[in-house]
């Protein structure tokens, strides 16, 4: 089994409409990211987590929010969606040394119509 | 602001030669620089990582150089394959976070 899954892999909604991302990881890492990444932009952090009482805004977090349930569960939220949310969503984890290296989830395709 | 270009242009090369990929950044330090490969579809997997006091890293093909001086890292595939075809990202470290460049798209043609 995958050690970071997200849910779904694709989705479509409409603007206005809540949608939540979900990610779960099986590494036992206490650190974890989300990421939207767009063509010719690259990835582009939205909110992390080096915990589950310890959560930070990345560079692009405005129309975003996040829920950290346990250690090994992090989700992301569009409170009202707009179509440039548009985009494939990542989430990640990382051990807790400085160089760790981040394992990434198979990715969201989320449309917003 | 912080700013990561990395090829503007994909690469295209011939099976058995050597791809270099330059990652370039400005107004930053990083304690570290890693590279990624991403397949389409797919989540980056991790390859490689260098610290700013290392020179140079190498594994099986792949070699990186981090020059803190001029801002600029090197990553090498020696001996291509159709296999390595790929989008490869440079991303800097720091703080616990990585901020990565856009990528650069390598074909191997057999």
């Amino acid at each position: 089994d995958a050690d970071v899954t997200q849910t779904p892999r694709n989705r479509i909604t409409k603007t206005g409409k809540r949608i939540m991302l979900e990610c779960s990881q099986t590494k036992g890492h206490d650190r974890m990211y989300w990421y939207r990444q767009d063509p010719g932009l690259g990835l582009r952090l939205i909110y992390y987590s080096f915990d589950v009482k310890d959560i930070n805004k990345g560079e692009i977090s405005d129309g975003y929010s996040v829920s950290r349930q346990a250690q090994a569960k992090f989700s992301l939220s569009l409170e009202s969606a707009i179509p440039n949310q548009t985009a494939l969503y990542f989430c990640a984890t990382s051990g807790n040394e400085l160089t760790d290296t981040q394992y990434f989830g198979p990715g969201t395709r989320l449309t917003v119509l | 602001s912080q700013k990561i270009e990395q090829n503007s242009e994909a690469l295209n090369i011939q099976e058995g030669k050597t791809a270099t990929l330059t990652c370039n950044y400005t107004n930053y330090s990083p304690a570290y620089l890693q590279w990624y490969r991403q397949d389409p579809g797919r989540g980056p997997v991790f390859l490689l990582l260098i610290r700013e006091n290392e020179k140079e890293k190498r594994k099986e093909r792949l070699k990186v150089t981090f020059d803190t001086t001029l801002k600029q890292s090197l990553f090498h595939i020696t001996a291509s394959q159709p296999a390595d075809s790929a989008t490869y990202l440079c991303a800097l470290g720091g703080d616990y976070k990585l901020s990565f460049g856009a990528g650069t798209t390598v074909t191997v043609r057999a």
